[in-house]
């Protein structure tokens, strides 16, 4: 049983770039989220979805899309990358907004 | 904004010390739940603890819920390497029903 799986572990991006964090789940969970984690800091949460086809802003949602188009996927999208966005990115989903979280391993993205 | 303040920040013990870190609010929380996160990996849950005054216990370590539920401690007695990670509380309710209110985390160190 894979769980949350992330892609990829590690990435290092310029200054302007875009890219996007693939989050998987394997666990039929209804709800997905995105943290991001920095020092001092604590998780953060970006965005989130209740389900496929619905996604709403979380805390710190400004520089970041995310789309739901299945169950199992929530892809996190950098549209110009900052250096203010260097940071550990988790993905976890549950059955409910509030209930245990599964969480992926992490990547792990630096913005130069 | 309701808050989860956890203490202390940060903890180094030898192995085989007993110690206690908190996690306290202002808020009722319907539930707390403990997660540990290792280095270069994402949080696992612990434990869920949803009555007031309730004691629970995984091995070595004892997680009790505040008679008024704003506040939680885990106790972990003769620590071990392996118990080295960041330890985070998130509550249940405090006003948010679309995501958990994380607390910021106690990184305990245990050395050989």
């Amino acid at each position: 049983n894979a769980g949350v799986t992330q892609t990829p572990k590690f990435q290092v991006l310029k200054t302007g770039q875009s890219m996007t964090l693939q989050c998987a789940q394997d666990m039929n969970h209804e709800y997905m989220s995105w943290y991001r984690q920095d020092p001092g800091m604590g998780l953060r949460l970006i965005h989130y979805s209740v389900g496929a086809g619905i996604t709403d802003q979380g805390e710190v949602p400004n520089g970041y899309n995310v789309s739901r188009s299945t169950t199992e996927d929530f892809p996190l999208r950098l549209l110009s990358a900052a250096p203010s966005q260097t940071s550990v990115y988790f993905c976890a989903s549950s059955y409910t907004p509030q209930g245990p979280q599964h969480f992926g391993d992490g990547t792990r993205l630096s913005i130069l | 904004t309701q808050l989860l303040e956890q203490s202390p920040q940060f903890l180094s013990i030898q192995e085989g010390e007993n110690l206690t870190v908190y996690c306290n609010s202002s808020s009722v929380f319907s539930s707390l739940q403990w997660y540990r996160q290792e280095p270069g990996e994402g949080p696992v849950l612990l434990v869920t603890v949803v009555t007031g005054g309730e004691v629970k216990k995984l091995k070595r370590l004892t997680f009790q819920f505040g008679d008024a539920r704003k506040d939680s401690s885990l106790h972990i007695t003769a620590a071990q390497p392996g118990d080295t990670g960041l330890y985070l509380c998130a509550g249940e309710g405090g006003g948010s029903n679309y995501k958990l209110t994380f607390g910021k985390g106690t990184l305990l160190t245990v050395n050989p």
